[in-house]
């Protein structure tokens, strides 16, 4: 049973563009929404998390947009470079330690220059 | 990486053979995670672990085990290893923030022939 559905799969975008990937959750309980960068041969990488307490945060060019009614969420990258090309996974868990993180099946993002 | 460290990082085995594969932190966190990685199914959770000897089953733990007898080791075995687990499996730590943020070590590519 997949609890975050991640779309799209893969995203081709310009360089200076804006890259949105989106996810959906089903378990309300979720209140920690973690966005992960993961280059070839590397493990993710933590890029930007939110709660929601908040509807919005902001990290450089990475923006997540949070709606808990609907319960989505997205990362908006803002200004794409190519070294942004990577795969992005989203994520959900209860937010504290200990817990296990439900992920998205993942988007390969390709900036193109 | 967090200091954290996975060996080996490549290991090629037959079907039937046991596995162990290894996770060292440097940090003394408490709480280790052993995923696997797979297209399409972003990260699952095989195994975690709270505490020396403290660990518990996650999302898809049929024919693994763990072992945990020091805080900086978390061992991740396969008792009989099978195609199906071909897999890349990352081990990840919480930081100390208090949210459940992990952070993941390199990875081992496993390969079962």
């Amino acid at each position: 049973q997949q609890q975050v559905k991640q779309s799209p799969q893969s995203l081709i975008v310009q360089k200076g563009g804006i890259s949105i990937i989106n996810c959906a959750y089903e378990n309300t309980a979720f209140d920690y929404f973690p966005w992960y960068q993961q280059f070839p041969g590397k493990g993710p990488a933590l890029l930007i998390a939110i709660r929601p307490d908040v509807s919005e945060k902001k990290e450089g060019r990475f923006t997540i947009s949070f709606n808990k009614s609907a319960k989505q969420f997205s990362l908006h990258i803002m200004d794409s470079q190519p070294g942004d090309s990577a795969t992005y996974f989203c994520a959900a868990s209860m937010g504290n330690a200990g817990n296990m993180l439900t992920f998205g099946g993942g988007t390969r993002l390709m900036v193109k220059p | 990486d967090a200091g954290i460290t996975q060996s080996p990082r490549h290991k090629v085995t037959e079907t039937g053979t046991p596995v162990t594969l290894r996770c060292h932190q440097t940090e003394n966190h408490r709480y280790m995670y052993w995923y696997r990685q797979d297209p399409g199914h972003g990260l699952r959770l095989i195994h975690y672990s709270y505490g020396v000897k403290d660990t518990d089953k996650g999302e898809v733990s049929d024919g693994y085990s763990v072992s945990r007898s020091k805080t900086e080791d978390f061992l991740l075995t396969l008792e009989s290893a099978t195609s199906s687990q071909t897999s890349v499996y990352f081990c990840a730590i919480t930081g100390t923030s208090g949210y459940n943020e992990q952070f993941f070590g390199p990875g081992t590519r496993l390969t079962v022939l």
